[in-house]
């Protein structure tokens, strides 16, 4: 079955600093991979989406991530924090089930950013 | 283009009155979602929608109902509410292909007294 876990419920960095959040996924085949962002009382937006075209995937805002096969990872990095990145985080595997699309979503991780 | 539009923004109901939540997508996707999004829970879906005209149930159904007659509107109804569906409630939609994202709404949030 497939999973999405992301290490950390809460990250910390200071505004300039480079921003870590890790994601793992369990799967028994190489699946696509989003990263979504949810500022407070706002939707979901997606910030990139990995579909096997290329390992390396570069977002929106300066997010990238990195689909690691033999580390079953895909964490999104950030060279420099921003105040306005301060967010929660989603790591989402899409699968189709039972005729549809769904969505399995990791538990998230929010990002503080101090000046 | 306005992607996923929900209405109301916010809604407060007493505990038995119903009411309905309207999503509306002008991007002709083909699936439509509704979660509902609690403290510690993640989003968890409640119904989903492959076309017009059907309708299926997902995680937590009971208590909802939904109806898309328009491919582009997918309602939620609550029929008689109860302080449990106090929650923030998510649409979605996404076309067909699975390595596509589904795009979310801004969220209704609903209070139950």
């Amino acid at each position: 079955a497939q999973s999405v876990t992301q290490l950390d419920s809460h990250v910390s960095v200071s505004e300039g600093t480079p921003v870590l959040l890790r994601c793992n996924y369990s799967s028994s085949y190489s699946p696509s991979l989003f990263w979504y962002v949810q500022h407070p009382n706002k939707g979901l937006q997606l910030l990139l989406k990995y579909t096997s075209a290329a390992t390396l995937v570069k977002g929106i805002n300066g997010f990238e991530a990195e689909f690691k096969k033999s580390e079953t990872s895909f964490h999104l990095t950030k060279p420099s924090a921003h105040m306005s990145d301060a967010a929660e985080y989603f790591c989402v595997a899409p699968l189709l089930s039972g005729g549809y699309n769904k969505l399995i979503f990791g538990a998230g991780t929010r990002l503080a950013v101090h000046p | 283009n306005a992607g996923v539009t929900q209405t109301p923004k916010f809604r407060v109901l007493k505990t038995g009155q119903s009411m309905t939540l309207l999503c509306a997508q002008d991007m002709n996707h083909e699936y439509m979602y509704w979660y509902r999004q609690d403290p510690g829970m993640g989003l968890r879906l409640i119904h989903y929608s492959v076309g017009e005209g059907t309708t299926a149930k997902g995680e937590v159904p009971d208590g909802y109902n939904v109806s898309r007659l328009k491919k582009q509107n997918f309602l939620l109804g609550l029929e008689s509410a109860a302080p449990s569906q106090t929650s923030v409630y998510f649409c979605a939609s996404t076309d067909r292909r699975v390595e596509q994202p589904q795009h979310f709404g801004d969220g209704t949030r609903l209070s139950i007294l």
